[in-house]
């Protein structure tokens, strides 16, 4: 049972437009959302969370939206770099426990088109 | 500061034996967590230690095995390999005692079943 889905396995965007990863979720537990960006023979790096309490996050070029009716999220990233070309992954966290625990989607692989 | 080490970074073994890994977390970090990464499945849960007890476990059989040194240093066994154990194994560490889910990968140990 897949809890946090991402539908879309890859994504081609051109240099200089908006690239929006999608995550559904279906466990209405979780609080605590994030993403992370993995380069090819790299561990995944932490880019953005978002706490169940807002709805929307942003860090520079990244904005993660939350929409808790839907169990939606996703990330924008603008402008989109030739380097921003990784695969994301959404997670999701019950902050209830205390664990560090992290359901994993199965990623989505981003081309950024020079 | 040094990032997590894992060691090895590549490893083949044949069915039937087994393997330890190791992972030394981030200098401070207590909690340490392991994920499996497969084609298509994602990251995926299967353990969790801080300060040397094992906090949380996943869906993973009993040939999964990990440990917790008091230094914070963290091993994973797995036994009677099966070819469906080929897979990159992630270690994790975090400063948290929970819930925020900001995780810092290592490059993970590649893990070839034949």
């Amino acid at each position: 049972d897949q809890q946090v889905k991402q539908n879309s396995p890859s994504l081609s965007v051109q240099e200089g437009r908006i690239s929006i990863l999608n995550c559904d979720y279906t466990n209405s537990m979780f609080d605590y959302f994030l993403w992370y960006k993995k380069y090819p023979a790299e561990g995944p790096t932490f880019l953005i969370s978002i706490s169940s309490i807002k709805d929307k996050n942003e860090d520079g070029r990244f904005t993660v939206f939350l929409n808790k009716s839907a169990k939606h999220l996703s990330l924008h990233i603008v402008p989109s770099q030739p380097g921003d070309s990784a695969v994301y992954f959404c997670a999701a966290s019950s902050k209830g426990g205390a664990t560090n625990k992290l359901i994993f989607g199965t990623g989505t692989l981003l081309a950024v088109q020079p | 500061k040094a990032g997590v080490t894992q060691t090895p970074r590549y490893l083949i073994k044949t069915r039937g034996q087994q393997v330890t890994l190791s992972c030394s977390p981030i200098s401070g970090h207590r909690s340490v967590s392991w994920y499996q990464q497969t084609p298509g499945q994602g990251l995926q849960f299967l353990f969790e230690y801080f300060s040397e007890t094992q906090r949380n476990k996943g869906n993973f059989p009993g040939r999964f095995s990990g440990r917790q040194f008091s230094n914070s240093r963290s091993e994973m066994n797995v036994s009677t390999l099966e070819l469906g154990d080929s897979a990159l194994y992630l270690c994790a560490s975090s400063s948290d005692r929970g819930g925020t889910g900001e995780l810092f990968f290592g490059e993970g140990s590649r893990l070839t079943v034949l």
